[in-house]
Parts: structure tokens; C-alpha cells; sequence
């Protein structure tokens, strides 16, 4: 089975604070995702990319940036954190085709 | 980006019962899936429907894409607590701009 790990399930980061959120595939995918989920907003795509090096705004990026130096691991940055962007981050690979894989998905708490 | 509306947002029903919730854009899909996410996981992918008109069962559960390709439902036969969780569609074909998931059908299965 396709397995997509999010490095924490929960995290409490101090506002201000720089916070890394590492997501690691283990298929080979070509395409990986940032999400966040809020409630009455549903999933909101960040940042994602389709290869290595390689990344592309989704439709909320402000406050965060990504990282692609390996095609297994993508990463999500935020580089001040801030209280509004506490919520469930979601990572996911795969292909339009065959569909995609979400991690189990890290949720942040910023005080 | 293309908007898609899930319907309803909350459905509550005792065990047993059938029930039908819709996904439904003004813009045809090229193709669509269907995942349902259980609370504190991410989302996993049910199904993928490609063709207009198509019809997928996946035990207990019809996948159906309309003829036009700008909608689509999931039926829900003698719903059991396990089907309890929040049902997403996604339109996943063409462009580059990554997954754009509807905010969703919570459903809830009473005993």
C-alpha cells in the first residue's frame, strides 16, 4: 500500500516561531500536496509540486513556503507562525489517474 | 479554479436507513473521485468516475456520474455506524492547479 507519513500528529508551536512540517512518500510519486483543513472551510490547498525542486502556489500560500529536495519528502514551512495558522495540515502524493494518498494529517496549535 | 458544491452539508440518520448526498459544479468534470475521511485521519480515496453516465458499486455504496459530466452522487444502502465520517468529491482531471475538493457532506450513522 501506498503510505504517506506526516513527521507529528500533534504539535504546539509559540507564536513567532519557525515550524516544519515534513511529509514522506514512499511511491514514487511524481506529484505531492499541502492542505489545510478547517472546519466550515473545508481543504484548502497551499503549496504543491510536481517534481523534484519544483513548486507551485495553491490558493493560500501566504505564510508559507516548501521545501522539494528529494522526490520522497516534501515539506511545508511556516516561517513565523501565527495563531490563525492553527489548524490540521494535510500532506498527499499520487496521480489523477489512480488517485491520491493523504497522510494522517498533523494538527498545529500556535499560542 | 473549478468550484464544487457538495450537498447536503450535515446529514444525521438512524442505522439501516438509505441515503443519497450529491457533488455538483457548474463546469464539466473531466473526471471525479470520491473519498471519505474519518475524524482525527486524513481522507481515503472511494472511487474515481471518468465516464458520463457511469455507474460504480462498492458494496453498499453506488457512485453515479451524470451524463453531462457536471455532477455526481453517492448512494448509501442500509447505512451501517462505520459509514459515519466526511465525504468529499474532487474534481481530478486536467490543469495544474492541484486537487479542488468540495467542503463536504458530514454524515452521521446512529445505532
Amino acid at each position: 500500500d501506498v503510505k504517506v507519513t506526516q513527521s507529528s500528529r500533534y504539535l504546539v508551536k509559540r507564536t513567532g516561531e519557525k515550524v516544519f512540517l515534513e511529509c514522506v512518500q514512499d511511491m514514487d510519486h511524481e506529484n505531492m500536496f499541502w492542505y489545510r483543513q478547517d472546519p466550515g472551510l473545508g481543504l484548502r490547498l497551499i503549496y504543491f509540486s510536481y517534481d523534484v525542486k519544483m513548486k507551485e502556489k495553491g490558493d493560500i500560500p501566504e505564510g508559507y513556503s516548501v521545501s522539494r529536495e528529494k522526490k520522497e519528502r516534501f515539506s511545508l514551512i511556516l516561517e513565523s507562525a501565527s495563531t490563525n495558522q492553527t489548524s490540521m495540515y494535510l500532506c498527499a502524493s499520487g496521480d489523477r489517474d489512480y488517485g491520491y494518498t493523504f497522510g494522517s494529517g498533523t494538527r498545529l496549535t500556535v499560542v | 479554479t473549478q468550484l464544487l458544491e457538495q450537498s447536503p452539508q450535515f446529514l444525521s440518520i438512524q442505522e439501516g436507513e438509505n441515503l443519497t448526498v450529491y457533488c455538483n459544479s457548474s463546469s464539466v468534470f473531466s473526471s471525479l473521485q470520491w473519498y471519505r475521511q474519518e475524524p482525527g485521519e486524513g481522507p481515503v480515496l472511494l472511487v474515481t468516475v471518468v465516464t458520463g453516465g457511469e455507474v460504480k458499486k462498492l458494496k453498499r455504496l453506488t457512485f453515479q456520474f451524470g451524463d453531462a459530466r457536471k455532477d455526481s452522487s453517492l448512494h448509501i444502502t442500509a447505512a451501517q455506524p462505520g459509514d459515519t465520517g466526511l465525504y468529499l468529491c474532487t474534481w481530478a482531471g486536467g490543469g495544474a492547479d492541484g486537487l479542488t475538493f468540495g467542503k463536504g457532506t458530514h454524515l452521521i450513522i446512529q445505532p
